[in-house]
């Protein structure tokens, strides 16, 4: 069984601060996938990483995707209070396979 | 375009009773997933279709739970003799096909069951 650990939990931190999670597995992903779950809603999309070491960065957010494909790491500079949150990563593997969630980790930002 | 929809958007419903639950995919992708997130919990697997066939169907938790998707379009996910237990919210995702290694699921808004 493959499984995704999400660390921390629970993170509350000051608009303006920088801020790392990370989502660690045993198991080799083909892909690993993050998302923003907002209360009410189905988890919005925000980056798909595939290759071994890839660093893809979205505006204030940097992921990247550990040389062996078994774990990630979302980091996100100056955070503002728009970007509180259940931050998820998914683990996916080749086609059209079902993804394995972690935990997820609760951003709070405060203003 | 549009995302994938599902209704209800909430649904409360007495133990033992029979509830159904509805997807709609984007349109043209051909695979679709349910998945049931519990409180504070990642979302977890149930089942998967390919088209008109449920390709895995291992994350179903006993035989109360079933899901159709006649015409490889709109889904149905159907829960016999409900049991407090299977309060949750039941998301729904498509995701195109291709020649690609990895595809990208997009997820609904979910339906939150609640079985008093």
């Amino acid at each position: 069984t493959q499984l995704l650990e999400q660390s921390p939990q629970f993170l509350s931190i000051q608009e303006g601060e920088n801020l790392t999670v990370y989502c660690n597995s045993s198991s080799v992903f083909s892909s690993l996938q993050w998302y923003r779950q907002e209360p009410g809603e189905g988890p919005v999309l925000l980056v798909t990483v595939v290759t071994g070491g890839e660093v893809k960065k979205l505006k204030r957010l940097t992921f990247q995707f550990g040389d062996a494909r078994k774990d990630s790491s979302l980091h996100i500079t100056a955070a503002q209070t728009g970007d509180t949150g259940l931050y998820l990563c998914a683990g996916g593997n080749s086609g059209n396979t079902p993804l394995v969630f972690g935990k997820g980790t609760r951003l709070s930002v405060i203003a | 375009g549009a995302g994938v929809s599902q209704t209800p958007s909430n649904k409360v419903t007495e133990k033992g009773k029979y509830v159904e639950l509805r997807c709609d995919p984007i349109s043209g992708h051909t695979a679709l997933y349910w998945y049931r997130q519990s409180l504070g919990q990642g979302p977890e697997f149930l089942i998967y279709f390919q088209g008109t066939g449920a390709a895995d169907d291992s994350g179903l938790p006993n035989d109360r739970f079933f899901a159709v998707r006649p015409e490889g379009s709109v889904s149905t996910l159907k829960i016999q003799r409900t049991e407090r237990g299977d309060s949750a919210v039941y998301l729904c995702a498509s995701s195109p096909s291709g020649s690609r290694g990895t595809y990208e699921q997009y997820f609904g808004p979910g339906t939150r069951l609640t079985v008093t």
